[in-house]
């Protein structure tokens, strides 16, 4: 079983839906949960990072953790063409030396 | 925000000679970097670790003698593919973790380059 597991998608929806991306996990001692946006031949770039359970706003999107389930999901509000990318999930442990684990990345396509 | 440059951007190499790839940290120091691989429509893979002024760690399965890492300042870290196979193309994307800037766990990527083995 994988550390960090994700649907690799491709997921399309419309442009305005509301896009709903998830991870779950394995690993109980993960604490920071972050997602990645990686347009195509380009570096991923951070979105948005949350510590332990909880929610996190930024703009259109949220961040939801639920340590409880092991589970973590970014939703897009108002999604637009732009958001065309593939997202990964990212989560590492406590300590400032803890490896990053990545999801495989879902591919995300909002059609206009 | 953060910035993190990598050069080059891409680079064709012929089989059997060697690569070197820069990546820095323009506004921060980084005492850690990190080199990924990335096949296409893949995760990110990663190879080593990069601790500035000490030898990098590498995962299993990386030939740490394929894939020499240097990081001997706080702001460059440089990954060299020796005796570059076709197999070795790849898009290669290096990341730095700034301790004082961020409250979180976060590292910040760089653009990646791509390699290509003819």
């Amino acid at each position: 079983q994988k550390e960090v597991e994700q649907d690799p998608g491709p997921l399309s929806v419309p442009e305005g839906a509301i896009v709903s991306l998830n991870c779950t996990y394995s690993n109980s001692a993960f604490q920071y949960f972050m997602w990645y946006r990686q347009y195509s031949r380009k570096g991923p770039e951070l979105l948005m990072y949350t510590y332990s359970s909880g929610n996190k706003e930024d703009g259109r999107f949220t961040a939801q953790v639920d340590k409880s389930s092991k589970y973590i999901s970014l939703f897009i509000r108002d999604s637009q063409p732009s958001d065309s990318a593939t997202y990964l999930c990212a989560m590492s442990g406590g300590s400032s030396a803890s490896k990053i684990i990545f999801g495989s990345g879902t591919r995300l396509s909002i059609r206009p | 925000g953060a910035v993190v440059s990598q050069h080059p951007s891409w680079v064709i190499c012929k089989s059997g000679t060697s690569v070197k790839i820069e990546c820095r940290s323009l506004d921060f120091q980084a005492t850690t970097m990190f080199w990924y691989r990335q096949f296409p429509k893949q995760s990110l893979m990663l190879m080593a670790t990069s601790n500035e002024g000490s030898k990098a760690t590498y995962e299993q399965g990386v030939e740490k003698d394929k894939f020499l890492i240097n990081h001997a300042s706080l702001t460059l870290s440089t990954l060299t593919v020796t005796s570059a196979h076709p197999e070795d193309s790849s898009f290669y994307i290096c990341s730095a973790r700034d301790l004082k800037r961020t409250a979180g766990n976060t590292i910040y990527f760089g653009e990646g380059s791509w390699l290509t083995v003819v």
